[in-house]
């Protein structure tokens, strides 16, 4: 069975860090591209990042585009997403999803989120 | 940026009826069109691929069709158990974007 948990999500003031993991188990890690999607409270989806398989090519929403770092470690499972600068329109639940490919697709597993506040 | 657009925005629908769901992107994303379900307080689960292709596990009341900028989500014969938000994706081209959702509440 497919499993992706997420963790690292909290309160923390504008400009500060937060870094978000997401370990996963019940398939072959290593093949498949990850991805980072977000949502505001009472808003709809949005795309914030993805790392392919292989080669780890990063790619970002331009909103968080030099904040946010994704990086992979394939020995362990587990996906992050370092968020630098915060700001106050970064509130949200973020979940990590599995991609169909080794660079793009549709997301076939998500977790349950992990809620991200930034707030003074 | 692709844009995608759903219609409608919202729709109260009673059980047993077809919905139809709409997405329009702003420019041709091949087959690359993806839908997802989202009920409250929990995570989005994929419901069709490419256009429509159907999944393993995803009642066979749902279906998908279209390509190039107009894409369709069908549910035959709505369920109580349907209500919820539905979002369609683009996977085509980055930064890879999501429509803003159609809620469908149940009569």
């Amino acid at each position: 069975e497919v499993q992706l948990v997420e963790s690292g999500g909290g309160l923390v003031q504008p400009g500060g860090s937060l870094r978000l993991a997401c370990s996963s188990s019940g398939f072959n890690f290593h093949m498949y591209a990850m991805t980072w999607v977000r949502q505001a409270p009472g808003k709809g989806l949005k795309w914030v990042s993805a790392i392919s398989s292989g080669d780890g090519a990063t790619y970002y929403a331009d909103s968080v585009k030099g904040r946010f770092t994704i990086s992979r470690d394939n020995s362990n499972n587990m996906v992050y997403l370092q968020m630098d600068s915060l700001r106050a329109e970064d509130t949200a639940t973020y979940y990590c999803a599995k991609v169909s490919g080794t660079h793009g697709g549709f997301y076939d597993q998500w977790g349950q989120g992990t809620l991200v506040t930034v707030s003074s | 940026e692709i844009v995608l657009t759903q219609s409608p925005d919202f729709q109260s629908v009673t059980p047993k009826e077809r919905v139809t769901i709409t997405c329009r992107a702003s420019q041709s994303i091949g087959r690359s069109s993806h839908w997802y379900q989202q009920k409250p307080g929990h995570s989005p689960k994929l419901l069709i691929n490419y256009a429509s292709q159907s999944l393993s596990g995803v009642p066979s009341r749902f279906s998908g069709s279209g390509s190039g900028t107009n894409f369709t989500l069908t549910i035959n014969g709505l369920e109580p158990e349907d209500a919820a938000t539905y979002y369609c994706h683009q996977s085509s081209s980055l930064p890879y974007t999501f429509g803003q959702g159609t809620k469908l509440e149940i009569k």
